[in-house]
């Protein structure tokens, strides 16, 4: 059975910073993995999809890197703003999208 | 504008009851999934629909049921035999039979009262 392992579980940073978010799982039979963003008391939005074949994906400000092999992700976020401020979940599909989620890093970024 | 549609936002159960959370979406996907989310942890799969008229259980079914009649809507019951039913419950919905993007609903918050 897939397990999600988020690291840190809560991270609070100064405005403008770059920080990094860690994801690692246990199964790497994966087909892809995806990073999503929930603010509280809403649904997920989709940050980024990496497929199995694919190293890394970028959007604006947001670079995520998947090393299928070692069972790790990392989810770079670069000149950190207030708006950014969430829990941030990642989510490798084994089979048919059928999702693993770990339990969240939760990010405050200070004015 | 294309979505997943989840209604009602809040609902209240009474003990021995059955109750029905709306998932709706006019993406066009195939594939559609129940989630379900407790306070500080991650989402937990309930069912899954690659197609019409068939879906499976996901790691967390038992009290739960689910039909699959048209492909836009997918509707969650969560039986009396559910002892814990209080949640966030979270639809989900992809292309190509799940190896796309998971789009997501805004939740349905459930409460036992």
């Amino acid at each position: 059975k897939q397990e999600v392992t988020q690291i840190p579980a809560a991270l609070s940073v100064p405005e403008g910073e770059n920080l990094v978010l860690n994801c690692s799982f246990t199964d790497s039979a994966i087909y892809n993995l995806q990073w999503f963003r929930q603010d509280p008391g809403k649904g997920l939005t989709s940050l980024l999809l990496i497929q199995s074949s694919q190293r890394e994906q970028t959007s604006g400000r947001l670079n995520a890197s998947l090393d299928k092999s070692s069972g790790r992700s990392t989810l770079y976020i670069a000149a950190s703003q207030p708006g950014d401020s969430a829990t941030y979940l990642c989510a490798p599909s084994i089979n048919a999208g059928k999702s693993t989620f770990g339990d969240g890093t939760t990010l405050t970024v200070k004015p | 504008d294309g979505g997943i549609t989840q209604s009602p936002k809040y609902l209240f159960r009474k003990e021995g009851q059955n109750v029905t959370l709306s998932c709706e979406q006019n993406l066009n996907h195939d594939a559609m999934y129940w989630y379900r989310q407790d306070p500080g942890q991650g989402l937990r799969l309930i069912y899954y629909s690659q197609i019409v008229n068939d879906f499976q259980k996901g790691d967390i079914a038992e009290g739960y049921s689910v039909s699959r009649e048209k492909k836009e809507s997918f509707p969650l019951t969560v039986t009396s035999a559910q002892k814990n039913p209080t949640a966030f419950y979270l639809c989900a919905s992809s292309g190509r039979q799940g190896n796309e993007k998971l789009f997501f609903g805004s939740g349905t918050q459930l409460s036992v009262l």
